[in-house]
């Protein structure tokens, strides 16, 4: 049974940090491509970040590019989204999933609420 | 960025009719890189097609999509209760972009 687990939300004042992590089962994840997806309240999906199979390349969304970074660990299964320099505008809830380019599904976690707040 | 804009923003039928939702983007999506994606409150996403007219595995076949280049319809051909729901519309090439949503609301 294919599992993503997400973990690390939580409130955080602005300007600090967070890091969020997306625990993988049942599926090689060493093989796909991952993203970050957020979702802010009432709001609609905005992509994140992405970083290749093999963590060789990544790519960012304008408004995250410079405090965000996407990382993995396949020896753990894991992937990573470090948050800095944090704002209100980035509370959301934060899902990763898996990449769709020459699969016929996806994976998805059921996602992590951030809340950026004083 | 390869911008996608759907309509309607709302959709208000009763169960058993038709739903058409459309998304154009704003150029030409490679490879017919192009998802729908139903969303319930609380829920992550859900994949409904793939490759602008695949269907996802376990999705009903009252769901179809079609289209290409830059234009692309999802249809459901009889509203079941459980499909009011909100659509949304992909493309998966580098990077990913996601229309705004069209909100399938019971009449």
């Amino acid at each position: 049974q294919v599992q993503l687990v997400e973990s690390g939300g939580g409130v955080v004042q602005p300007g600090r940090s967070l890091r969020l992590s997306c625990a993988a089962s049942g599926f090689t994840f060493r093989s796909s491509a991952m993203h970050w997806v957020r979702q802010a309240p009432g709001k609609g999906l905005e992509w994140v970040a992405v970083i290749s199979y093999d963590g060789s390349n990544k790519h960012y969304a304008d408004s995250v590019k410079g405090r965000f970074t996407i990382s993995r660990d396949n020896s753990k299964n894991t992937l990573y989204l470090q948050m800095n320099s944090l704002r209100p505008e980035d509370t959301a809830v934060y899902y990763c999933a898996s990449d769709l380019v020459g699969a016929t599904t996806d994976y998805w976690g059921q996602g992590t609420l951030v809340t950026v707040s004083s | 960025e390869i911008v996608l804009t759907q309509s309607p923003g709302t959709l208000s039928l009763s169960p058993g009719e038709r739903a058409t939702l459309s998304c154009r983007a704003s150029q030409s999506v490679s490879g017919s890189y192009l998802a729908w994606y139903q969303q319930k409150p609380g829920q992550a996403p859900r994949l409904l097609i793939y490759g602008a007219s695949s269907r996802a595995t376990g999705i009903p076949d009252r769901f179809s999509g079609s289209g290409s280049g830059t234009d692309f319809t999802l249809t459901i051909s009889g509203l079941e209760p459980e499909d009011f729901a909100v659509y949304y519309c992909q493309q998966y090439g580098s990077p990913w972009t996601f229309g705004q949503g069209t909100k399938v609301e019971i009449k």
